[in-house]
């Protein structure tokens, strides 16, 4: 299994409206990071969070993080057309072989 | 821009063929990383190389290798193609070698494998 599990879901939302997503993980961290990804694009970072933080801003953006519970969730606040895409959360848990483990993305859809 | 390039953006080719990937990374950044994102298997980590060295293996594939030269850009080699090798490609980078740092991606490769 992979490290960096978001919730498999699809977000349909209207503009203006906030979007939330989610993502678990399976052992220790020392960071979790959140990319985006445009259709059939190049993965952007959005944000990194440290395991020692509970809460990260970035514009429209808040990312928390609960590792007692091994999960973040990002929220964009006021979305707009231009949000819709991919969202992926990636864990630097040594996990196999891995360096920076990503989850599955959840896609995101604005409605203008 | 994140300022990583690769070439090329699509490329269409047979079973049994041979192709290179390749990448540049951002001016100053040392540590290549290859993915390969498909459907069934989301984004997958491949290898990465930090100043011309091999540093850690994922999922990659025996006919699969790689490469970074001393100018820092790197070729991912892909032989004896399979139909399911058809994914998008990335190359990211970074500063330095630490585990879990910010990575820029580039625009990706889009395999097809006919």
């Amino acid at each position: 299994s992979q490290q960096g599990e978001e919730d498999p879901q699809a977000l349909s939302i209207q503009e203006g409206e906030n979007a939330t997503m989610n993502c678990s993980y399976k052992t220790s961290i020392n960071n979790l990071q959140w990319y985006r990804q445009n259709s059939g694009r190049g993965l952007v970072h959005l944000i990194l969070i440290r395991s020692n933080e509970r809460e990260k801003h970035s514009g429209r953006l808040r990312v928390t993080l609960d590792t007692s519970k091994k999960s973040s969730s990002l929220l964009i606040t006021a979305s707009r057309a231009a949000d819709t895409a991919s969202y992926f959360c990636a864990t630097d848990a040594y996990y196999g072989n891995n360096r920076l483990a990503f989850g599955k993305g959840n896609q995101v859809v604005v409605i203008p | 821009d994140s300022g990583v390039t690769q070439t090329p953006k699509h490329l269409i080719t047979a079973t049994g063929q041979r192709v290179t990937l390749r990448c540049s990374p951002r001016s100053g950044d040392l540590s290549v990383y290859w993915y390969q994102q498909s459907l069934d298997q989301g984004l997958q980590f491949l290898i990465q190389y930090y100043n011309g060295e091999e540093r850690a293996k994922g999922n990659i594939l025996e006919r699969f290798s790689a490469q970074q030269f001393p100018d820092l850009h790197s070729e991912l080699n892909l032989s004896s193609l399979e139909l399911g090798d058809s994914a998008l490609y990335f190359c990211a980078s970074s500063v330095g070698d630490s585990l879990g740092g910010e990575q820029y991606f580039g625009p990706g490769t889009r395999l097809t494998v006919t």
